[in-house]
């Protein structure tokens, strides 16, 4: 199966400041990498995804990059506020048929914003 | 997006004894998982929920301990079996179609005592 590594497992920035989470994958045939936000006792929430045919995306604040042939894509967060305080977790997939949502996720990156 | 209902989101259990998760989307899906996060871990896939046949377990998972049901396309259960405090964990149902992000239930968080 699939084996995801990020880092760093905790994270901690000034208020303003930017935060990058890095991952690594192993099955060249990934093809979907989604990042969730988990706030303490709540469910995992995406942020962002990117597919394969992508090298970069962007959402306000919040970009992914993905180098397919490193097979490694990166969390970047920029002008970090305290309410992005959280543990982001990375993940990569197959999603296409019946591998389609099966998820397969890094260990997580406490990330602590001080004011 | 597709919500999903989970029950129960909590329950303290006995060892030895057996908790049934359920797990109801609003619209029919084709794939359903169930999927655990022990204290401060990270989210490890159980299983992937077959509509109409067996669940395939990943690794280190079988179906003995994790029996999963599957009637319908809108529709999931997970058992933990004769539970033990090492099964304490919260345990999460996700959806995923075609070209769409995977949905997570609210999670069940069992405590075995």
């Amino acid at each position: 199966g699939e084996n995801v590594e990020q880092h760093p497992s905790t994270l901690s920035v000034q208020e303003g400041d930017s935060a990058v989470i890095k991952c690594t994958y192993s099955d060249s045939a990934s093809n979907y990498f989604p990042w969730y936000k988990q706030e303490l006792g709540k469910r995992p929430q995406l942020i962002i995804d990117i597919r394969s045919n992508v090298g970069e995306k962007k959402d306000q604040r919040i970009a992914v990059t993905l180098n397919k042939t490193a097979k490694h894509f990166s969390l970047h967060i920029t002008e970090t506020q305290p309410e992005d305080s959280a543990v982001y977790f990375c993940a990569a997939s197959k999603s296409r048929g019946s591998t389609l949502g099966r998820l397969y996720f890094g260990r997580g990156t406490q990330l602590t914003v001080w004011p | 997006s597709a919500v999903i209902s989970q029950k129960p989101s909590r329950d303290i259990c006995q060892r030895g004894t057996s908790l049934t998760i359920q797990c109801q989307v609003d619209s029919q899906v084709t794939m359903m998982f169930w999927y655990r996060q022990q204290p401060g871990q990270s989210l490890t896939l159980i299983a992937t929920a077959n509509q109409g046949s067996e669940a395939t377990y990943e690794s280190g998972f079988v179906i003995d301990k994790f029996p999963i049901s599957r009637p319908n396309l809108t529709f999931s259960t997970l058992t933990v079996s004769n539970m033990s405090p090492e099964d304490s964990s919260i345990y999460l149902c996700s959806v995923g179609r075609e070209n769409t992000e995977a949905f997570f239930g609210q999670g069940t968080r069992l405590t075995v005592v």
